[in-house]
C-alpha cells in the first residue's frame, strides 16, 4: 500500500514563527503536492514538485515556501504564521507519468496560528 | 484556466437509496482524467473513481459510478445502494495529461447518509 505520511495531525503556532509541515511517501512517487482545504473552498494547491529540487507555484504560494531535497520528501515551510493560515494541509503524491494518475493523500495537517 | 464547480455544498440520503453529486469542469484541453474522491470525518482522502476523457464508457466500481458527459463538461457520481459509511465530504477532481499533472479540485459536497 502507498503511505503518505506527514509529520504531525496537529499543530498550535504563534504568530511570526517559522512553521515546517513534513510530508513523506514510500512509493518513489515523482509528483508532491501540498494543498490547502478550508471549509465552502474545497483544496486549493499552494505548491507542487515533479522532481527533486524542482517546484512550481499553485494557486495560492504567497506566505508559503517548499523544499524537497530527496524524492521521497516535500516540506511546506510557512516563513511567518500568520492568523490566516489557521487551515487543514494536505500532502498528496503521484506517478510516475501519465500511468499511474492516483494521487495519494497523508491524513492532513490541522494548523492552527494563535 | 482549468476549473471545477461542485454546485451542492449538502446533500442527504436515506440508507439504501440513491444519490448523484453535480460536477461541471471548464478547460481547453482535449486530454485530461477526472476523479471523484472521499474524504471521511477524520480520515484520509481515497479515490472513488476516475474516468480517462477519451474513453466513452462511464465508469463503475461497485456501487458507484459516473454520468461522463464530455460536450457539456459534466461528471456526476451516483452512489446506489447508499450505505452510512458513504457519510463523507466528495471532492471532483481533473488532472490534464500534458506538461505538469497537478490536480484541480471541486469545492467539495457533504453527503450525509441516514439511517
Amino acid at each position: 500500500d502507498v503511505k503518505v505520511t506527514q509529520s504531525s495531525r496537529y499543530l498550535v503556532k504563534r504568530t511570526g514563527e517559522k512553521v515546517f509541515l513534513e510530508c513523506v511517501q514510500d512509493m518513489d512517487h515523482e509528483n508532491m503536492f501540498w494543498y490547502r482545504q478550508d471549509p465552502g473552498l474545497g483544496l486549493r494547491l499552494i505548491y507542487f514538485s515533479y522532481d527533486v529540487k524542482m517546484k512550481e507555484k499553485g494557486d495560492i504560494p504567497e506566505g508559503y515556501s517548499v523544499s524537497r531535497e530527496k524524492k521521497e520528501r516535500f516540506s511546506l515551510i510557512l516563513e511567518s504564521a500568520s492568523t490566516n493560515q489557521t487551515s487543514m494541509y494536505l500532502c498528496a503524491s503521484s506517478g510516475p507519468g501519465r500511468g499511474n494518475t492516483e494521487a495519494f493523500f497523508g491524513q492532513g495537517t490541522r494548523l492552527t496560528v494563535v | 484556466a482549468q476549473t471545477v464547480t461542485q454546485s451542492q455544498p449538502e446533500m442527504s440520503v436515506q440508507e439504501a437509496e440513491t444519490v448523484t453529486l453535480s460536477c461541471t469542469y471548464d478547460t481547453s484541453e482535449s486530454n485530461y482524467y477526472l476523479f471523484w474522491y472521499k474524504q471521511p470525518p477524520s480520515r484520509q482522502m481515497i479515490l472513488v473513481i476516475r474516468q480517462e476523457a477519451y474513453k466513452q464508457q462511464n465508469a463503475t466500481e461497485n456501487r458507484f459510478s459516473v454520468n461522463f458527459q464530455k460536450a457539456a463538461k459534466s461528471f456526476s457520481l451516483k452512489i446506489s445502494d447508499s450505505q452510512l459509511g458513504d457519510t463523507a465530504m466528495y471532492f471532483c477532481a481533473f488532472m490534464i495529461t500534458s506538461g505538469t499533472y497537478k490536480y484541480i479540485f471541486g469545492t467539495g459536497t457533504r453527503l450525509k447518509v441516514l439511517a
